[in-house]
């Protein structure tokens, strides 16, 4: 089935610098969704990308689709442990075509 | 509104037992899913549904059944559980369709010995 491989798988940070969790499918998706999950917590959507080359950003966070709508990013300007969590990316398209599937996520801990 | 709720939060089964999760949504929503949660693998499909009296099976169907009698309810069935099956599992449901926003339930911890 559809293969989205996310990296890193764990981040460690001090608070107030920069995170980056990257996603990457070998085919070329519809959509791709971006959801965060705090410790003990459900995943809670964050965003949806739907253009090639799309950027969109809330508050310190960056989100960006490559142009070939194959991978996509998720920046985290100056880190704060309110950050702390699981982000994983949800990938639709390619050879799961109507679901979702997901990346396997990248743990962020924020060292205050 | 409540949302997904999910019940119940915790479980420990023996090899060979069976329960049903329980899942409902009120929200209206028509695309209901469930997921497994395990360390490492991300979340994975097991079951979905399109509407009432709809489900088909996702990536990781063998040892669990659905049914969508209601739009409000999707329950899970756990047939002979297996050690294999502990894990975290979360329900989801979605206005716009399985491959968009997803409304998670809180979530139940499954433990088989």
């Amino acid at each position: 089935g559809q293969q989205v491989m996310q990296i890193p798988q764990y981040q460690h940070v001090q608070e107030g610098e920069d995170f980056t969790t990257y996603c990457n499918s070998s085919t070329t998706l519809s959509n791709i969704q971006w959801y965060k999950q705090r410790p003990g917590g459900h995943p809670v959507f964050l965003i949806q990308l739907v253009k090639s080359g799309e950027v969109k950003k809330q508050k310190r966070l960056t989100f960006q689709f490559g142009e070939a709508k194959k991978n996509s990013s998720l920046h985290i300007t100056a880190t704060q442990t309110t950050d702390v969590g699981t982000y994983f990316c949800a990938a639709a398209g390619g050879t799961s075509y109507g679901k979702l599937t997901f990346g396997q996520g990248t743990i962020l801990t924020v060292h205050p | 509104n409540a949302g997904v709720t999910q019940t119940p939060k915790f479980q420990v089964l023996k090899t060979g037992q069976s329960m049903t999760l329980q899942c409902a949504q009120d929200m209206n929503h028509e695309y209901m899913s469930w997921y497994r949660q395990d360390p490492g693998m991300g979340l994975r499909l097991i079951h979905y549904s399109v509407g009432a009296g709809i489900t088909d099976q996702g990536e990781v169907p063998n040892g669990y059944n659905v049914s969508r009698s209601t739009t409000e309810d999707f329950p899970l069935r756990l047939l002979s559980a297996a050690p294999s099956q502990t894990s975290v599992y979360f329900c989801a449901s979605s206005y716009a369709g399985l491959a968009y926003e997803q409304y998670f339930g809180p979530g139940t911890r499954l433990t088989v010995t």
